[in-house]
């Protein structure tokens, strides 16, 4: 079965330091890996779209990693701001499909000043 | 551009009383797709719709029905509500499939007593 799963399911961490939130699946024929924000009471926005061959992409403070081999994701946010706070969701599509995106329950991120 | 609007925002059914929810989206996509949100799961997909007068069953169809009379419209209908479709239901658009980004609507907040 398709699966992604995500840790931690909550994290707290305050204003200006680091974290990482991690994303594995299993999910197979892989077509690429999604990294969405979602702030409370709104739609999912993309942070990054990662294929097969990229094992590294950035958007601003935000930094995505791939290991197809492992199948393992990372999300690192660099200098937290307050408006970090939100859910950070990883999506796995499959090869060819147009219903083909298995979808994380999410990291719950809290900034705090 | 708007991107993708849903209406209507927030809505309090009684069971057994039907409903639709629209979807519009002003950039062109061939793609459209409804999903629903629940506490603690990732995003599932009810329907999708690879283009005009086409639509498809995704991994929870039941109790709802779609039309794509109008590329850029997508509708999603309750029938006979029941509590079990309480939720936060997100309509998203994309050109292709795939690698392709999906943008979100703002979501509708359903609930079913």
């Amino acid at each position: 079965k398709n699966q992604v799963e995500q840790s931690p399911q909550s994290l707290i961490i305050l204003e200006g330091k680091n974290c990482t939130l991690q994303c594995n699946y299993t999910v197979s024929p892989f077509s690429n890996l999604r990294w969405y924000k979602q702030d409370t009471g709104r739609g999912p926005v993309s942070l990054t779209i990662m294929t097969f061959s990229e094992n590294t992409k950035s958007n601003g403070r935000y930094t995505a990693t791939l290991d197809a081999d492992t199948k393992q994701s990372s999300l690192h946010i660099t200098a937290s701001q307050l408006s970090d706070s939100a859910s950070y969701i990883c999506v796995v599509s499959l090869r060819g499909g147009a219903d083909g995106l298995t979808f994380g329950k999410g990291t719950h991120l809290i900034i705090q000043p | 551009n708007a991107g993708v609007t849903q209406t209507p925002k927030f809505r309090v059914l009684k069971t057994g009383q039907s409903m639709t929810l629209l979807c519009a989206q002003d950039m062109n996509h061939e793609y459209m797709y409804w999903y629903r949100q629940d506490p603690g799961m990732g995003l599932r997909l009810i329907h999708y719709s690879v283009g005009e007068g086409t639509t498809a069953k995704g991994e929870v169809p039941d109790g709802y029905n779609v039309s794509r009379l109008k590329k850029q419209n997508f509708l999603l209908g309750l029938e006979s509500a029941a509590p079990s479709q309480t939720s936060v239901y997100f309509c998203a658009s994309s050109y292709f499939h795939d690698s392709y980004e999906q943008y979100f609507g703002p979501g509708t907040r359903l609930t079913v007593t």
